[in-house]
């Protein structure tokens, strides 16, 4: 079984500053990891991915994570943000065979704050 | 990149009638398909992976009698909420998986928000 954690279900930060969104993870089997973002009324977005290369992702918009094993996380990271960043954050997880179900996390509502 | 729609964005519909919800895969095939279901201000909940040419699956809980899921071909799925209920209105999302899977993502529909009065 699979699952995600994500801390903190609302973050707030000023414009420019670091955003740090925590996920962390379990799976019996390596997994693959995903970075969703979704603005209102909307679908999702895909961030970044991790599967199974480099451990330091960059994605979309600026965006990285890390994928960290021995910490079973995958924090997602901008350094400065910016106003259209406000948005619903979801990490995901699947297995890297076979199931290409995936499992979300509760999501981060991130806010900007001018 | 890839692009899958659904149709309608919107719908509002009587307590007691059904309404169907398409999602398409418009630029490429997809041998699967997700139907999910997100509530207000919470996470997406699986409902049914959807195969062409098969029967849809179901997640434990998900009435399959009520959910009717049909995927007609590699470019079409649909839902069907059957004798709809105000507890059904929700944001209803589909997602779409190329067949060779060498993305190893899922493409997501822009959602359909569901209203039954």
């Amino acid at each position: 079984a699979q699952s995600v954690t994500q801390l903190g279900s609302h973050v707030s930060v000023s414009e420019g500053a670091l955003v740090l969104l925590r996920c962390n993870y379990s799976s019996s089997v390596p997994p693959y990891l995903f970075w969703y973002v979704q603005y209102p009324n909307q679908g999702l977005q895909l961030l970044l991915k991790y599967t199974s290369a480099a451990t330091l992702v960059k994605g979309i918009n600026g965006f990285e994570a890390e994928f960290k094993k021995s910490e079973t996380s995958f924090h997602l990271t901008k350094p400065s943000a910016h106003m259209s960043d406000a948005a619903e954050y979801f990490c995901a997880v699947r297995e890297n065979f076979g199931n290409e179900k995936l499992t979300f996390g509760t999501g981060t509502r991130l806010t900007i704050i001018p | 990149g890839a692009v899958v729609s659904q149709h309608p964005s919107r719908v509002i519909c009587k307590s007691g009638t059904s309404v169907k919800i398409e999602c398409r895969s418009l630029d490429f095939q997809a041998t699967t398909m997700f139907w999910y279901r997100q509530f207000p201000k919470q996470s997406l909940m699986l409902m049914a992976t959807s195969n062409e040419g098969s029967k849809a699956t179901y997640e434990q809980g998900v009435e399959k009698d009520k959910f009717l899921i049909n995927h007609a071909s590699l470019t079409l799925s649909t839902l069907t909420v059957t004798s709809a209920h105000p507890e059904d209105s929700s944001f209803y999302i589909c997602s779409a998986v190329p067949p060779s899977g060498s993305s190893y993502e899922q493409y997501f529909g822009p959602g359909t928000r569901l209203t039954v009065t």
